[in-house]
């Protein structure tokens, strides 16, 4: 079974500082990882997605995120923090074990990002 | 380019009313759907999945059901609503196979009262 996790409920950080939002996860193959975002009363917006090759992913809004195996971690970073960023931030995998067809997503939590002004 | 819609935005319903949310996607062929459920702000349940015209995949047992009598239309139902069938339901769309991200919709608001 996939499983993610997203050890904060909520992050605060001030504007122009970097951000991290962490997620783990457990899979029994390899994993397709992605980052979404939802801002109240509205559907999640995508961000960026691990499938292979670098570790480093780059997505949207100036969001980047690591692939770490290892670890089995995919945090979401951002170099420097708006107020608009703040938001609802979800981490989701999906397991490559298994042979389905289709695309089911596991989704954490969710993080809440507070930057201030 | 892609879209999907869905409807009502907000819905007030009383116990044991009918329930009907559609969905549908623009711009595409035989895409993946899904239903999704966001209970208290929070994390996203899997409800329902389809691959195919009339081919729907359940994830939870509940009040629910999902139909999919058209290509690119997604429809969640039920004939009673239930008090714990309020939340925030979510229609979501991607290609077919493993490696795409998921497109949602803007949700729907159900309070059931």
């Amino acid at each position: 079974a996939q499983s993610v996790a997203q050890p904060e409920d909520q992050v605060n950080v001030a504007e122009g500082n970097p951000l991290t939002v962490k997620c783990t996860y457990s899979v029994s193959g390899n994993p397709y990882l992605f980052w979404y975002v939802q801002y109240p009363n509205r559907g999640l917006q995508f961000l960026l997605k691990y499938i292979t090759g670098d570790n480093l992913v780059k997505g949207s809004y100036g969001f980047e995120a690591e692939f770490n195996k290892s670890q089995t971690s995919f945090h979401l970073k951002k170099p420097s923090a708006l107020v608009s960023d703040s938001a609802l931030y979800f981490c989701a995998v999906r397991d490559t074990a298994g042979g389905t067809s289709y695309g089911k997503l596991t989704f954490g939590q969710g993080t809440i990002l507070t930057v201030h002004p | 380019s892609q879209t999907i819609h869905q409807w009502p935005a907000t819905l007030v319903q009383p116990v044991g009313s009918p329930l009907s949310l559609e969905c549908t996607v623009e711009g595409t062929s035989n895409p993946n759907l899904y239903w999704y459920r966001q209970a208290a702000g929070r994390g996203l349940q899997l409800l329902f999945y389809s691959v195919g015209i009339g081919q729907i995949s359940s994830e939870v047992p509940q009040n629910l059901s999902a139909s999919r009598p058209q290509d690119r239309q997604f429809i969640l139902s039920s004939k009673k609503l239930l008090l714990s069938d309020s939340g925030f339901y979510l229609c979501a769309w991607s290609w077919t196979g493993i490696t795409g991200e998921l497109f949602f919709g803007e949700g729907s608001r159900l309070t059931v009262l």
